[in-house]
């Protein structure tokens, strides 16, 4: 059974905090990426990365940074929390180079409140 | 910029009818879509992809794609309740080893008993 485990369901932070949130995935999967969601906005693409210690900046990158040490284990980083990055971030996993058609797996998702 | 567009919704259908949700795309070199449920406060699941123009039956689900018109929609055959849920559309955006999906805004699913 396939699974994305993500480190916290729920963190509170506050202004100016650094926060890590982390994902890992027991696929053996190439392609890993980190989301966030809101309200309206549906899913917005923040970084992935394709491969160890490669990465790529999606649609807003802008106050966060990654870290993919392992092939199974990428991490999003907040340098220095603010309010407006409050909301539900996503972690998802999927093979790379294949048919086009692989599944994308989601972990259960972190609800970031920043104070 | 590529786009996936959906409507919003509420899309509301009573139990046992046919619910009928709809995705273009604007990138004409897509290959591969997807449909994706969300129930509130959970992740997406994945409920189907297809490849080729034409219908993919999986139980009481259909999908179909015409690539000439971009278009790519899912029906749902005797909503349930437990159907009730947000469907993204998702379009794979990139050839080549790094591919990420290209998200719709999602349409919201309401199944009325």
């Amino acid at each position: 059974d396939v699974k994305v485990t993500q480190s916290s369901r729920y963190l509170v932070k506050r202004t100016g905090e650094k926060v890590f949130l982390e994902c890992v995935q027991d696929m053996d999967h190439e392609n890993m990426f980190w989301y966030r969601q809101d309200p309206g906005l549906g899913l917005r693409l923040i970084y992935f990365s394709y491969d160890v210690k490669m990465k790529e900046k999606g649609d807003i990158p802008e106050g966060y940074s990654v870290s993919r040490e392992k092939k199974e284990r990428f991490s999003l980083i907040l340098e220095s929390a603010s309010t407006n990055q409050t909301s539900m971030y996503l972690c998802a996993s999927r093979q790379g180079g294949g048919s086009g058609l692989e599944t994308q797996y989601f972990g259960p998702g972190t609800r970031l409140l920043v104070l | 910029q590529k786009e996936v567009e959906q409507n919003s919704g509420p899309l509301s259908v009573p139990e046992g009818a046919i619910a009928s949700l709809n995705c273009t795309y604007s990138d004409r070199v897509s290959q591969s879509f997807f449909w994706y449920r969300q129930y509130s406060g959970k992740s997406p699941e994945l409920i189907m992809s297809i490849y080729s123009n034409g219908d993919k039956e999986d139980g009481r689900f259909t999908a179909q794609l015409n690539k000439a018109s971009q278009y790519v929609s899912l029906l749902i055959r005797d909503s349930q309740p437990s159907d009730s849920a947000t469907y993204l559309c998702a379009v794979e955006g990139n050839a080549g080893n790094n591919r990420k999906l290209i998200w719709g805004l999602g349409t919201s699913l309401a199944v009325n008993p």
